[in-house]
């Protein structure tokens, strides 16, 4: 195990509602990278937090929004929900900016949309 | 078109044989990770290859990087059970622009392994 944790495990929502998804970073890491994984397909990035700010953003629509807070746990929130957003969405934590060399993933969240 | 392309997309190996699993990126490579994952799961690193020739072996699993071809494969020997999983190869795309912190992962290998 990594000491990365995720909750919750698993969600259910409703197209057009909003979702929020947690995640604790490994101790003595301050970086939270967010990644989604769609069945069958490899992870997406969506975006990067460190020190509480964000430090890149890949190709998703302003919808997806993030948190960084002084413990460097992180919040994914999803607004107005929509069929396509079923995914397993992945938290990946590492120390500083040195790069993905030291990403650490934790168990993801499975999230449905109906 | 993906720009990290793995194959086979799937693999049903019979316990104890060998087994290869390719993934050739269509940009330049500054670092190249697998990972592993079962199915619904997090992602578990296995190795991680900067230089272009390097090998690496882990237990029953190496790993090579062929820079010029921009190409990685990996090699499990003696295949076991608990093998299976979805293997998946992700790149670095470097300071090419801006810094290196993202991963640009290919669809994954879907490894079966039969007792």
């Amino acid at each position: 195990e990594t000491g990365v944790t995720q909750s919750p495990t698993h969600l259910i929502k409703t197209r057009g509602q909003q979702v929020t998804l947690r995640c604790s970073s490994q101790s003595g890491h301050n970086t939270v990278s967010w990644y989604q994984q769609a069945l069958g397909q490899g992870p997406q990035f969506i975006f990067q937090y460190y020190r509480e700010e964000e430090n890149g953003r890949g190709n998703f629509p302003p919808r997806f929004s993030g948190l960084q807070f002084p413990n460097y746990s992180s919040e994914l929130n999803v607004n107005a929900l929509e069929l396509d957003d079923s995914a397993l969405y992945l938290c990946a934590s590492s120390r500083g900016l040195a790069g993905v060399r030291e990403q650490y993933f934790g168990p993801g969240t499975r999230l449905t949309v109906t | 078109s993906q720009e990290l392309e793995q194959s086979p997309q799937s693999l049903i190996v019979q316990e104890g044989k060998n087994l290869t699993i390719n993934c050739t990126s269509s940009k330049t490579l500054y670092g190249l990770y697998w990972y592993k994952q079962k199915y619904g799961e997090g992602l578990i690193f296995l190795m991680m290859l900067q230089k272009g020739g390097e090998e690496k072996s882990h237990e029953k699993i190496t790993a090579k990087l062929d820079e010029k071809k921009q190409q990685s494969s990996l090699h499990i020997t003696a295949s076991q059970p608990s093998h299976a999983g979805i293997y998946l190869c992700g790149a670095d795309r470097g300071n090419s622009g801006g810094s290196n912190y993202k991963l640009t992962f290919g669809k994954g290998t879907l490894l079966t392994v039969n007792p």
